[in-house]
């Protein structure tokens, strides 16, 4: 079957600009979780969707932001750029809730100039 | 929130066996994972562990001890295509939230 599915894969945006990602996770996949990756910090949580309501947010400003859609892909957004959101922004979905396996996107890496 | 500690590098010979060690702070803890991530690609499952012992699958191996926040990912006869990042992940409260360590860069030499 189908992995989790993100597009675009590679992106350049200038500051101040807003962009949106979108993830298409595993079929019956109903938890989305976004990651934020970069090389000083590592792989950052930044919120989890399951069926529509977000669960989990981590420690990201309010310029970051997603939802979930009834099909369970997910788009996150980033309003308002800075140059320190250039990272590879990574999806991954699960099948149940809780303590189970997370499969993983091949990511999107934005570039903000 | 949940610090998770691993070395940063490791280095190990072809045909060895490298063990990977992970600390993490216990509080609302419910279970650790361990991915491997290649250089430009996702991090792929390869291990769970909520229970304290060992978990053996092929040539990789997780042991957990929940009383001590300390779990390890044993590799055995190395290969070259191991050499990748390996992160350590822990999972706390409700649903899916991962927290990830820094990740250990391990390199195979011949």
């Amino acid at each position: 079957k189908a992995g989790v599915t993100q597009t675009p894969r590679y992106l350049i945006k200038t500051r101040g600009q807003q962009v949106t990602l979108s993830c298409s996770p595993i079929s019956g996949h109903r938890s989305v979780s976004w990651y934020q990756q970069t090389p000083g910090q590592g792989l950052q949580f930044l919120f989890e969707y399951f069926s529509e309501t977000q669960r989990n947010k981590g420690n990201f400003p309010g310029r970051f932001s997603g939802r979930q859609f009834s099909n369970s892909r997910s788009e996150m957004n980033v309003s308002t750029l800075e140059l320190g959101d250039s990272a590879l922004y990574l999806c991954a979905s699960s099948k149940l809730d809780g303590n189970t396996e997370a499969f993983f996107g091949q990511g999107t890496r934005l570039t903000v100039v | 929130g949940q610090n998770i500690d691993q070395p940063t590098e490791m280095t190990a010979t072809e045909g060895a066996i490298v063990q990977i060690n992970c600390t993490y702070q216990t509080s609302g803890f419910n279970g650790l994972f361990w991915y491997q991530q290649h250089a430009g690609e996702a991090p792929t499952f390869l291990s769970y562990n909520v229970l304290d012992g060992l978990e053996e699958k092929g040539r990789f191996s997780s042991f957990l001890s929940r009383s001590k926040g300390y779990s390890y990912l044993l590799l055995k006869e190395l290969q070259m295509k191991d050499s990748a990042s390996y992160l350590c992940a822990g999972i706390t409260g409700g649903g899916n939230k991962l927290t990830f360590g820094t990740g250990t860069q391990l390199k195979v030499e011949l």
